[in-house]
């Protein structure tokens, strides 16, 4: 079935780093590829998104790019700022199911 | 627009207890429906999935159940709480855009 792989956290970085938390899937089809995000104390949000390979999705600073040959889709961020400590999921959303396969989710904190 | 509405946001219950969370979305017709449980310490887990009116899919067994009594409606209940039943429950329904989630209900059980 669907899966989602996710690095492992918590990642700590200090404010104006480079960020690349990595993500890669498997999935039969073309899946669409999500990033969430979810701030303490809130609940999740859509992030960025991309439905094709070789899209790039951007939000915020943030980008992905959805690469086929590699099932890959890694956030990064060129530089963090201490208001961009949370978690962020990876996601699946297979063509074939009508739903979204969630990686485990990665803790960022940023310190000044 | 569309939004989606959890109740009770906050929730302190005693193990054997029952449990009713509500989710309820405004501005969609016949949206699929999701129920997602998030563990302390832990990813989103999938709890339960619904595409209409009285049709609930389960992916992982549990003493958990769900139910949509209306169409904007979806419910998750319990008869007898674990401890292990603590956590964020999340709902989410599915736009065009991507999945989009409610605000959440902070469960305990002591």
């Amino acid at each position: 079935g669907d899966s989602v792989t996710q690095m492992e956290g918590p990642v700590t970085l200090s404010e104006e780093a480079f960020l690349t938390i990595n993500c890669t899937y498997t999935a039969t089809g073309y899946p669409s590829l999500f990033w969430y995000v979810q701030y303490p104390g809130e609940g999740l949000q859509l992030l960025l998104k991309a439905t094709k390979a070789d899209d790039k999705g951007s939000n915020k600073g943030f980008e992905a790019t959805y690469r086929k040959e590699t099932t890959s889709f890694h956030l990064e961020k060129g530089s963090v700022q201490v208001s961009d400590s949370a978690v962020y999921f990876c996601a699946v959303f297979g063509t074939s199911y009508d739903k979204v396969i969630f990686g485990p989710g990665t803790s960022l904190s940023v310190i000044p | 627009s569309q939004t989606i509405h959890q109740w009770p946001a906050t929730l302190v219950q005693p193990v054997g207890s029952p449990l009713s969370l509500e989710c309820t979305v405004e501005g969609t017709s016949n949206p699929n429906l999701y129920w997602y449980r998030q563990a302390a310490g832990r990813g989103l887990q999938l709890l339960f999935y619904s595409v209409g009116i009285g049709q609930i899919s389960s992916e992982v067994p549990q003493n958990l159940s769900a139910s949509r009594p209306q169409d904007r409606q979806f419910i998750l209940s319990s008869k007898k709480l674990l401890l292990s039943d603590s956590g964020f429950y999340l709902c989410a329904w599915r736009g065009p855009g991507g999945k989009f989630f409610g605000p959440g209900t902070r469960l305990t059980v002591l």
